[in-house]
């Protein structure tokens, strides 16, 4: 089946500095990446949408220079949470889908991000 | 934007007894309904789906039911046992797909 791995599971960084996230398909090109935070005990929410090779569309109220998207090849995305803050601590999670399969979202495993 | 409403918010239920979670939406234009299960720090597992021209779905003790007219969906799971505890989230497929977007989820906790 389809497998996106999705690194680091977790990260503690300090305030000011920047860390990134990537996520990897494994199996299958992924031709669209879906990037979600989640606070603890509310829902996913999505940040952005990136097409390989495009500028990635930034849903309302997030900021595309805090954090940047890229999507440079069909199995891998990543997202740089670029001066970090304590309130950017959260659960980020990546979903990739396929052209071929456009009711298919894989999901990678999430990464849990502390800003101290 | 899309707005999804997830009904109950929390639901408690006995073992063996069914638990059904709803959703309500705004935007005539989704015509993909999945749910899914998040267990505490796990990414959400899709459990079933369903698409706009198919009113009901079933899986074993799982199944959805859509209403297009009156714009809502429904998660029907019947004998439920402990192992069901989750967190569900019902979501909608927008148009082309190209995004999906998540209801404000159910708390699921079945009791021995």
């Amino acid at each position: 089946g389809a497998v996106v791995s999705q690194h680091p599971s977790w990260v503690i960084c300090k305030s000011g500095t920047s860390v990134k996230i990537e996520c990897r398909s494994l199996d299958f090109q992924a031709t669209t990446m879906f990037w979600y935070r989640q606070f603890p005990k509310q829902s996913l929410m999505l940040m952005a949408t990136s097409n390989e090779g495009s500028k990635a569309t930034y849903e309302q109220g997030v900021e595309k220079d805090k954090f940047l998207i890229n999507h440079a090849s069909l199995t891998l995305s990543t997202l740089t949470v670029t001066s970090a803050h304590p309130e950017d601590s959260s659960f980020y999670i990546c979903s990739a889908r396929r052209a071929s399969q456009p009711y298919g979202y894989t999901f990678g495993s999430g990464t849990r991000l502390t800003v101290v | 934007g899309e707005n999804v409403e997830q009904h109950p918010s929390t639901l408690s239920v006995q073992e063996g007894d069914s638990a059904v979670i709803k959703c309500t939406y705004s935007d005539s234009a989704s015509n993909y309904f999945p749910w899914y299960k998040q267990e505490l720090g796990k990414r959400p597992q899709l459990i079933i789906d369903i698409r706009s021209n198919v009113g009901e779905k079933k899986d074993q003790r799982i199944a959805v039911t859509l209403n297009k007219t009156a714009k809502h969906f429904s998660l029907h799971i019947t004998e439920t046992q402990p192992e069901d505890s989750a967190v569900y989230f019902c979501a909608l497929g927008d148009t082309g797909f190209q995004k999906l977007v998540f209801g404000t989820g159910t708390r699921l906790l079945v009791s021995p």
